[in-house]
């Protein structure tokens, strides 16, 4: 069974500009969330989606945006990139059926440099 | 509000002796979930355990126990005979809330465990 995957990989983009991250879940999983993982701030909660619908999201500005489609693959859009959103960001999926095992499984992560 | 402590920066263990990463949780809400997850270098989160609030024993994954004490809110995990494989960065993280409401986990600013032979 194929894990989560998350393209790209790596990613080098300059101040100002817009990147999109890709994030395709473990097949059946409805739940998608998004997490960034910085040396200063830690990992910390961007949002998440379960059918298409955004139900959850953390305190980031609007600069920073998703989507969920049908097929429960999900994007993530940072506009105007600073150079503070230079990170890891990591992808999850889950399933509900994994409600009592609380599995919550990640990708490898894209990562980030703004220069 | 909901927090996760990890006290212990870095920590060094000999291979095949046990370790404890320490982690204590603050929530107001009477559900709620605690995760260990392990990140080697390569940065994946691998998902390690799980405790959830109303679970009467404390989880076990092969070589990983977490002893939960609901009382003083902590839930440490415990690797058993450890491998050199184990070096790697382990965080603990919380869900408030039932699981299937939501995925958002609170993280600790983790544990970086070596494993000497």
């Amino acid at each position: 069974k194929a894990g989560v995957t998350q393209t790209p990989r790596y990613l080098i983009k300059t101040r100002g500009q817009q990147v999109t991250l890709s994030c395709s879940p473990i097949s059946g999983h409805r739940s998608v969330s998004w997490y960034q993982q910085t040396p200063g701030q830690g990992l910390q909660f961007l949002f998440e989606y379960f059918s298409e619908t955004q139900r959850n999201k953390g305190n980031f500005p609007g600069r920073f945006s998703g989507r969920q489609f049908s097929n429960s693959r999900s994007e993530m859009n940072v506009s105007t990139l600073e150079l503070g959103d230079s990170a890891l960001y990591l992808c999850a999926s889950s399933s509900p059926g994994l409600i009592n095992t609380g599995e919550l499984f990640f990708g490898e992560g894209s990562r980030l440099t703004v220069l | 509000a909901q927090k996760i402590t990890q006290t212990q920066p870095g920590m060094f263990v000999q291979e095949k002796e046990a370790v404890t990463l320490d982690c204590t949780y603050d929530t107001s809400d009477p559900s709620y979930g605690l995760f260990w997850y392990k990140q080697p270098s390569s940065g994946e989160m691998i998902f390690l355990i799980y405790q959830g609030s109303y679970d009467q024993q404390n989880a076990t994954e092969g070589r990983y126990s977490l002893n939960f004490q609901k009382a003083r809110k902590s839930a440490n995990l415990v690797i058993s005979a450890s491998q050199l494989g184990d070096s790697a960065m382990y965080f603990c993280a919380m869900r408030e809330g039932p699981g299937g409401a939501t995925n958002k986990l609170i993280f600790g600013t983790g544990t970086l465990l070596a494993v000497q032979p």
